[in-house]
């Protein structure tokens, strides 16, 4: 069975500051992963996603995530936040060979950037 | 192009009182979901299809039946309304590599 841990649940950060959002995940098979951002009273919407190929993978607004097998880690990144990227943030995992797509989620960290 | 949309985006409900919520999408997907949001247990999938006329249960499905009778559409049911199920309601549908979620319905039972 897969598994996905957001090993914190809130983060604050002062604007312009860097940020990490940490995923680890368990799966004893192949794994697609994904980034969510959740704004207020919003759906989610894809930040990015690692499918194969080269483990730094780029999104929208600036974040990028790298996939690390070896830690089984998929860490959310941006080099300066705005006021803007307050949000919840979800990392998710699929097998999709053997789940028909089914994501697993983690239980979200929410970013609290202050000015 | 409007993606995925859900019906309706707000509802209260008195235990024991049906409804359903409707979810559509105009993306031709194959794949479509329904999952539940509460505070601090993430998205918990509720249901799935893998396509029209198919369903399939998820990790939280007690308490909810799905119909998938045309392939744009994917509708949740609550026959009998707990105040358990006072959650928000998101559905998704998927090109398999990639879900695309709705706005979501904020579902109170009273």
């Amino acid at each position: 069975a897969q598994s996905v841990t957001q090993l914190d649940s809130q983060v604050p950060v002062f604007e312009e500051a860097p940020v990490e959002l940490r995923c680890n995940y368990s799966s004893s098979v192949s794994v697609y992963l994904f980034w969510y951002v959740q704004y207020p009273n919003q759906g989610l919407q894809l930040l990015l996603k690692y499918l194969s190929g080269s483990t730094l993978v780029k999104g929208i607004n600036g974040f990028e995530a790298e996939f690390n097998k070896s830690q089984t880690s998929f860490h959310l990144r941006k080099p300066s936040v705005h006021i803007s990227d307050t949000a919840e943030y979800f990392c998710a995992v699929s097998d999709f060979g053997g789940s028909q797509g089914n994501l697993i989620f983690g239980k979200g960290t929410k970013l609290s950037v202050k000015p | 192009n409007a993606g995925v949309t859900q019906t309706p985006k707000f509802r209260v409900l008195k235990t024991g009182q049906s409804m359903t919520l409707l979810c559509a999408q105009d993306m031709n997907h194959e794949y479509m979901y329904w999952y539940r949001q509460d505070p601090g247990m993430g998205l918990r999938l509720i249901h799935y299809s893998v396509g029209e006329g198919t369903t399939a249960k998820g990790e939280v499905p007690d308490g909810y039946n799905v119909s998938r009778l045309k392939k744009q559409n994917f509708l949740l049911g609550l026959e009998s309304a707990a105040p358990s199920q006072t959650s928000v309601y998101f559905c998704a549908s998927s090109n398999f590599y990639e879900q695309y979620f709705g706005p979501g319905t904020r579902l109170t039972v009273t």
